[in-house]
């Protein structure tokens, strides 16, 4: 199965770019990096996703690694409403295996 | 809002009690999940619907029973739960394997 590992926690101050990490050594080459975040008492949300190229929304911005085994998600200046536990994902499609991991808790401090 | 509804948002349920959660969307989208989410742990799949039918089963235990009548509604059934089993449940869906969409969640607790 296709992992991903995510640093525990990350502290920002506001208004500083944030970077959270993401380790997926074993991607397949047709693995998509989906970012979903859960800000307090609420369900997950979509960032933002990625297969070869990096990617910008409105929300951030995901830099992916050349050999795509590692990935970044990039808060370009933090608020304290982007204070979450944000997870890197690899969907498997062919099963809807939609399995999260432990994330990491972003503070944001102003 | 995301287009995904769940009901109820909070339930309090004695051991011996039998509920459902009511997952609704009008996406339509053809994959529902359902999710259990405890305090302080991360995120557990444990059911998938693809067009109506059940494709992933995480080895849930079988007081949970998930129905899944048609494409837009997925059910949790819950009986003779514990109080380990007090929990957030989310409720999701995608098209395909696309992004998430999920619901508030129904925070559950069991006396």
């Amino acid at each position: 199965d296709a992992k991903t590992t995510q640093p525990n926690s990350m502290e920002s101050n506001e208004e500083e770019p944030v970077h959270l990490p993401c380790n997926h050594s074993t991607i397949s080459g047709t693995d998509y990096i989906h970012w979903y975040r859960q800000l307090p008492s609420q369900g997950p949300e979509y960032v933002i996703h990625g297969l070869t190229s990096n990617v910008n929304n409105r929300m951030a911005s995901l830099a992916i690694a050349e050999d795509r085994k590692s990935s970044t998600l990039i808060l370009h200046r933090a608020t304290l409403r982007d204070a979450a536990v944000y997870y890197c994902i690899l969907p498997q499609y062919n099963n809807n295996d939609m399995r999260f991991g432990a994330g990491t808790r972003l503070t944001v401090k102003p | 809002e995301t287009g995904v509804t769940q009901t109820p948002r909070h339930l309090v349920m004695g051991m011996t009690n039998k509920k459902s959660l009511k997952c609704e969307q009008h996406l339509g989208h053809n994959a529902m999940y359902w999710y259990k989410q405890s305090a302080k742990k991360p995120l557990e799949l444990m059911f998938v619907y693809n067009f109506k039918e059940q494709t992933e089963n995480n080895s849930v235990p079988s007081r949970f029973s998930p129905e899944c009548p048609n494409s837009s509604h997925l059910f949790l059934h819950l009986h003779t739960l514990q109080p380990e089993d007090s929990a957030l449940y989310l409720c999701a869906s995608s098209q395909l394997s696309e992004k998430l969409f999920f619901g508030s969640g129904t925070q559950l607790s069991v006396l």
